[in-house]
């Protein structure tokens, strides 16, 4: 079955610091991919997705592109602030196989001033 | 606010009582999700509504689980006999056709 692998955290940064985690997945067909970012306490907000092999999701500052050849969708930002701070879940929308989001078991991020 | 909203937003109940959570999406969404989410993992799907029909179910939704969409609008999620391993936080989602999700507050439920 479908499932989607995030680097295990926690990710801890200074505020402007470059963040990358990584999120690799394996999937029959063409998925679609996302990044969903869950404040504590809150439900999942999405940050950014791409549809297609090599588009480019971006979205406050967040980048991640969909490389096929490597099944990988890795966010990444520039410079990180403590707003940041929260827990990203990588995910996958596979159209073949239902209708359902494949997550990741989510990054945590501590960002400090 | 027109986003997903869910009620309520914490839920302790004891053992063995039934419990009902709410969701209402975005309003010209015609699909809705729930998934369940326990500390330190990612969500796992647990079944979907296009408009009032359920069309897919997880096999985690046991027995005990039951929900409904009457009217293609909000919808109920229903636990009976509720057992410890159910604690969790229920989440519920949202789209328009095969769109992006959009994802409301959550239900924190513990079962003492």
């Amino acid at each position: 079955g479908d499932s989607v692998t995030q680097m295990e955290g926690p990710v801890t940064l200074s505020e402007e610091a470059f963040l990358t985690i990584n999120c690799t997945y394996t999937a029959t067909g063409y998925p679609s991919l996302f990044w969903y970012v869950q404040y504590p306490g809150e439900g999942l907000q999405l940050l950014l997705k791409a549809t297609k092999a090599d588009d480019k999701g971006s979205n406050k500052g967040f980048e991640a592109t969909y490389r096929k050849e490597t099944t990988s969708f890795h966010l990444e930002k520039g410079s990180v602030q403590v707003s940041d701070s929260a827990v990203y879940f990588c995910a996958l929308l596979n159209n073949n196989a239902g209708n359902m989001l494949t997550f990741g078991g989510g990054t945590r991020l501590m960002v400090k001033p | 606010d027109t986003g997903v909203s869910q009620d309520p937003r914490h839920k302790i109940t004891k053992r063995g009582q039934n419990v009902t959570f709410r969701c209402d999406p975005i309003s010209e969404h015609n699909r809705l999700y729930w998934y369940r989410q326990t500390l330190g993992q990612g969500p796992e799907f647990l079944t979907y509504f296009q408009n009032e029909a359920q069309l897919e179910k997880s096999r985690l939704l046991s027995d005990r689980f039951s929900a409904e969409r009457p009217k293609g609008s909000f919808s109920t999620l229903e636990i009976q006999r509720t057992e410890q391993g159910d604690s969790a936080m229920y989440l519920c989602a949202s789209s328009l056709g095969s769109g992006s999700q959009y994802f409301g507050p959550g239900t924190r439920l513990l079962v003492l």
